[in-house]
């Protein structure tokens, strides 16, 4: 099993339907979690971060992280076309610089 | 600009060939990073650094090696013992459990 697991895709939405993608792991020691956008060709982009549980916004973007289930979402209010990416979820412990990646999840918003 | 430079942007490899790619950071970051990108597999660690003239390995260092003799730069050689090369290479550089800043990364072919 791996430490951390991405829904696969790929999504299809319409533009402005609400998107959602959602991480699982099974280490207990993460406490950072964050949220990557990768366009085609280019190197991941940081979106979102959080430390430990809770909600955090961000414009259009939301990071839920739910320690108890070991389960954290992003979700994309109002989706554009420029929205049209790859979306990494990633994690780490507290002493721990390494981070832990999902496999991403690609997202085609259509106009 | 602070940033991460990663050359070149496309490289081509002849069978039992090493190549060396160039990974070069003035954000004035510890820890830099070497992964692997391949299609639906998500970002693999190769090696990392987080100082100077001391590198690990990562998930998948078999067929490449790296040196960290300046704080600024961690070049990444694909040598001829990794048979299947062909890949999306990216660098990335930390100050902490905070997230990475990526380069904008080096694909590579085997011709």
């Amino acid at each position: 099993q791996k430490e951390v697991e991405q829904d696969p895709g790929p999504l299809s939405v319409p533009e402005g339907a609400i998107v959602s993608l959602n991480c699982t792991y099974s280490n207990s020691a993460f406490q950072y979690f964050m949220w990557y956008r990768q366009y085609s060709r280019k190197g991941p982009e940081l979106l979102m971060y959080t430390y430990s549980s809770g909600n955090k916004e961000d414009g259009r973007f939301t990071a839920q992280v739910d320690k108890s289930s070991k389960y954290i979402s992003l979700f994309i209010r109002d989706s554009q076309p420029s929205d049209s990416a790859t979306y990494l979820c990633a994690m780490s412990g507290s002493n721990d610089y390494k981070l832990s990646f999902g496999a991403g999840t690609t997202v085609t918003v259509r106009a | 600009d602070g940033g991460i430079t990663q050359s070149p942007k496309y490289l081509f490899r002849k069978e039992g060939q090493n190549v060396t790619l160039s990974c070069e950071q003035n954000l004035n970051h510890d820890a830099m990073y070497w992964y692997r990108q391949d299609p639906g597999q998500g970002l693999r660690l190769i090696y990392y650094s987080q100082i100077v003239n001391d590198f690990q390995k990562g998930d998948i260092a078999e067929g490449y090696s790296v040196s960290r003799e300046k704080k600024e730069s961690f070049p990444l050689t694909v040598t001829s013992a990794q048979k299947n090369p062909t890949a999306f290479y990216l660098c990335a550089s930390s100050i902490s459990s905070r997230g990475y800043t990526f380069g904008s990364g080096t694909r590579l072919t085997v011709v």
